[in-house]
């Protein structure tokens, strides 16, 4: 078992509304990644947060933002939903960033109509 | 091109049967790992490795840094293997920020009993 549980597990808004996706890392895990998945692609890396600060970004725009807490819990916010958000969204923590295991969560499935 | 390419995309086996799926990049890396993901969406890291070889049960992954390229191989490939799985790498780093993975299309795996 992973210990990295995402919420919700799917979602369907309408385009333009916003949207908020959760994820929990693995206990003692300090750096949380995001990745959007549309179907059929692999995943792409949206940002990477690290102790609190963003501290590494993929080719997303700004309206895709996100948040890592203080108990290395963490958001994934979406503004002015587009119909080519739709996909699967999963956040991945580890210890160490990039170059150490990576623990996915199960992933939040959002649809924008 | 893609940064990370796999091949082949779809896999058809018999039950016992060695199975090998590679796993070509084009950037200089710090890590590579090899992923596995089933139907509705999770995601389990099954190695990280950044030179030589790793084991795991039936499971062999080998990296050539030299070549770009790497391996996964399965030996008496069982029905319950049949997943899609990915390669990602984690570019060597540039100094500019964390990067996440940068992942391939993924390999679809049937293993017939």
């Amino acid at each position: 078992e992973t210990g990295v549980t995402q919420s919700p597990t799917h979602l369907i808004k309408t385009r333009g509304q916003q949207v908020t996706l959760r994820c929990s890392s693995q206990s003692g895990h300090n750096t949380v990644s995001w990745y959007q998945q549309a179907l059929g692609q692999g995943p792409q890396f949206i940002f990477q947060y690290y102790r609190e600060e963003e501290n590494g970004r993929g080719n997303f725009p700004p309206r895709f933002s996100g948040l890592q807490f203080p108990n290395y819990s963490s958001e994934l916010n979406v503004n002015a939903l587009e119909l080519d958000d739709s996909a699967l969204y999963l956040c991945a923590s580890s210890y160490q960033g990039s170059t150490d295991t990576q623990y996915f969560g199960p992933g939040t499935r959002l649809t924008v109509l | 091109k893609n940064e990370v390419e796999q091949s082949p995309q779809n896999l058809t086996a018999q039950e016992g049967e060695f199975i090998t799926i590679n796993c070509s990049y084009s950037v200089g890396i710090s890590a590579l790992h090899w992923l596995q993901q089933h139907p509705g969406g999770g995601i389990v890291s099954l190695f990280m490795l950044s030179s030589g070889k790793k084991k795991h049960g039936r499971l062999i992954a080998t990296i050539n840094i030299q070549e770009k390229h790497s391996s996964l191989h399965i030996t008496a490939s069982h029905p319950r293997d049949s997943a899609v799985y990915i390669c990602a790498a984690h570019r060597m780093y540039s100094g500019g920020g964390a990067d996440g993975l940068t992942f391939g299309k993924g390999t679809h795996l049937i293993i017939q009993p």
